[in-house]
Parts: structure tokens; sequence; C-alpha cells
């Protein structure tokens, strides 16, 4: 059972339209960081969350963290085929000095032209 | 260099072999984190040093794997005895420790093991 809950695992949508990953949790983290990852390569940082009910915008994504600080959403505007790919939430579990990062199982993206 | 680096990048053994791979952290980064990811599953955390001291090492799946990092800088991931289970792309990560719970993580590009 994965302490990240990612939904959906796979999405294939037309470029254009508009998209939102949700990452859920039972634990609170003192903060929340989304990578993207493509096939064979490591996950890229994208943005990391701190404080709860934060939003933060890159470009056509916005991220937010809930005001519990136990789940965030990616939300893509005018999805792009150049967004394809796998998208991971992981978590910083407060209580663990080590700051290991716990990830969910990922979104499988595919954006069709 | 400005990224964490992996080598070897991809690494087909037989079955019974032993294998080492090797993570180069971002300069000055005192934290390295070793990941296993399977195919369509994220990350799962293996174990991790804080400049030589392996910090955690309970989530290591078996004592067949065993991290070091001798000097604080590089870091070694062996895995003895590979089995058909243990193929999985490995990754690495450096962060620069603070004692900042929010530190960020960053990744290399992984070594894909293929036991056959």
């Amino acid at each position: 059972t994965q302490l990240l809950e990612q939904s959906p695992q796979f999405l294939s949508i037309q470029e254009g339209e508009n998209l939102t990953v949700y990452c859920n949790s039972s634990s609170v983290f003192s903060s929340l960081q989304w990578y993207r990852q493509e096939p064979g390569e490591g996950p890229v940082l994208l943005v990391t969350v701190v404080t709860g009910g934060e939003v933060k915008k890159l470009k056509r994504l916005t991220f937010q963290f809930g005001d519990a600080r136990k789940d965030s959403s990616l939300h893509i505007t005018a999805a792009q085929t150049g967004d394809t790919g796998l998208y991971l939430c992981a978590g910083a579990i407060e209580d663990n000095a080590g700051n290991m990062l716990t990830f969910g199982g990922g979104t499988r993206l595919m954006v069709k032209p | 260099d400005t990224g964490v680096s992996q080598d070897p990048r991809h690494k087909i053994t037989k079955r019974g072999q032993n294998v080492t791979f090797r993570c180069d952290p971002i300069s000055e980064h005192n934290r390295l984190y070793w990941y296993r990811q399977t195919l369509g599953q994220g990350p799962e955390f293996l174990t991790y040093f804080q400049n030589e001291a392996q910090l955690e090492k309970s989530r290591l799946l078996s004592d067949r794997f065993s991290a070091e990092r001798p000097k604080g800088s590089f870091s070694t991931l062996e895995i003895q005895r590979t089995e058909q289970g243990d193929s999985a792309m490995y990754l690495c990560a450096s962060s620069p420790w603070t004692g900042d719970m929010n530190t960020e993580a960053f990744f290399g590009q992984g070594t894909r093991l293929t036991v056959v």
C-alpha cells in the first residue's frame, strides 16, 4: 500500500485540454514535491510546496498543497504534447529526521496531438 | 558538472553475479539517497547517507544489498548474487542538508539493471 496515493494512474488527453492530478495521504507532510520523469531518465523536480494552502504556478502548471498538508494537486492548463510523461508526487514525512521522500505511484500522462 | 551522475546507465548481468553502481552527487551536497524504481511504480527508498555516515539502511531490500560512501563524496550500491527480481532502475539523489525538512532532492538519470 502506497503511503501517497496518486490518481489517476493513467491519463490520455488531447492537446489543449486541461487536467488535474491528485496526490492524497493520511499522513501530514512537512513539504511535498512534484517531479516529472521521462522514460529511462531520473525524476526532475518541478516544484516544492511547504505551507498548507499554498499555491504555486509554473507557466501552465498550478500546484496546490492542501490546508492540512496531507494532499496536493497538479493542474495543467492547455496541455501540450511535451507535457507527456510520468508525474510523481513525493512527501517528506514530518516526523522523519532523515528527510526521506516517500513517493506516490505516479500518474502517466499522454497528450495526443 | 552541475548534476547528479550515475554510472553505468545500463547494466545487464546474469543471475547470481554481483553488480556495483556508482553515484556522484552534486558537489557539496552532504546528503545522498538511493532509490529503486520498478516498472510503472514510483521510486522506493533504500538508504541514505549524511556525509560518510549511513543513517538509514533498514529499507534495503535484503542483506544482498549494501551501500557505501567512504569519503562522503561518491557512493556505491552493490547487489550480491543478483536475482531476476532485482531488475529495476536504481536512482541516486543528493541534497544540501541544512537541517531544514524541506530541502529538495535532485536525482541522477539512474542505472537500469536487467538480470537475465
